[in-house]
């Protein structure tokens, strides 16, 4: 078995600022994701990265960069936290980039800017 | 454009009860569609997958069922139990550049004893 770990857990950020989340896997896999979970709007892509060196945008990109530093781990930036935002971001990997592969999330950073 | 519609939003069973879930989706190339369970404070978790070329998957109390032709498909939770008091996320992947997997909203089950 393998596992990924956020970090940190909670983040709490000034307006404007910039911030950094980070993901670790141990699973040995591929294929890394980022995902925004907001209340009522289920998992949005924002960044994946296929291999190690790869990273492509997922369909909410704008406002973020992302990191993949090496095939364990990918970070997530937020460019400029925005005023009252709150959300989920979920990072997850998967074996490789195909059709079947279960995504294995981990238990997500909690981001809320003041 | 939401690939992927989920219904209802949230739903409330006792018991024993079956939950149903619902799904659809708009492209015709997905093929894949693996569900996803998340508890509060964890990250989803696979749950029970199925392939464009079956019309029905069974694991335990969780069966899938799934109408090409109409483009959905629905999970049954039989003899539900509190435990299964969760979000359940309907996701849907196809190959080459449909690859991509997308999540619907999700559906909040409560199971009240």
């Amino acid at each position: 078995g393998g596992i990924i770990t956020q970090t940190p857990k909670f983040l709490i950020g000034q307006e404007g600022q910039k911030l950094t989340l980070k993901c670790q896997q141990n699973f040995n896999h591929d294929t890394m994701y980022w995902y925004r979970q907001d209340s009522g709007k289920g998992l949005r892509l924002i960044y994946y990265s296929i291999t190690e060196n790869d990273l492509q945008k997922g369909d909410l990109s704008e406002g973020y960069d992302a990191s993949r530093e090496k095939k364990s781990s990918f970070s997530l930036t937020v460019t400029s936290a925005q005023k009252n935002e709150m959300a989920v971001f979920l990072c997850a990997s998967s074996m490789d980039w195909g059709v079947q592969n279960t995504l294995y999330f981990g238990a997500g950073t909690r981001l809320s800017v003041l | 454009q939401q690939q992927v519609r989920q219904s209802p939003q949230s739903l409330t069973v006792w018991e024993g009860e079956t939950a149903i879930l619902n799904c659809s989706y708009e492209n015709s190339a997905f093929d894949y569609f693996p569900w996803y369970q998340q508890f509060p404070g964890e990250g989803p978790a696979l749950l029970i997958s199925i392939l464009s070329v079956s019309d029905k998957k069974e694991d335990g109390r969780f069966t899938i069922f799934f109408n090409k032709r109409e483009k959905k498909l629905s999970l049954h939770i039989a003899d539900s139990q509190p435990g299964d008091s969760a979000t359940y996320f309907c996701a849907a992947g196809g190959r080459g550049g449909n690859y991509k997997p997308t999540f619907g909203k999700g559906t909040s089950l409560v199971v009240h004893p």
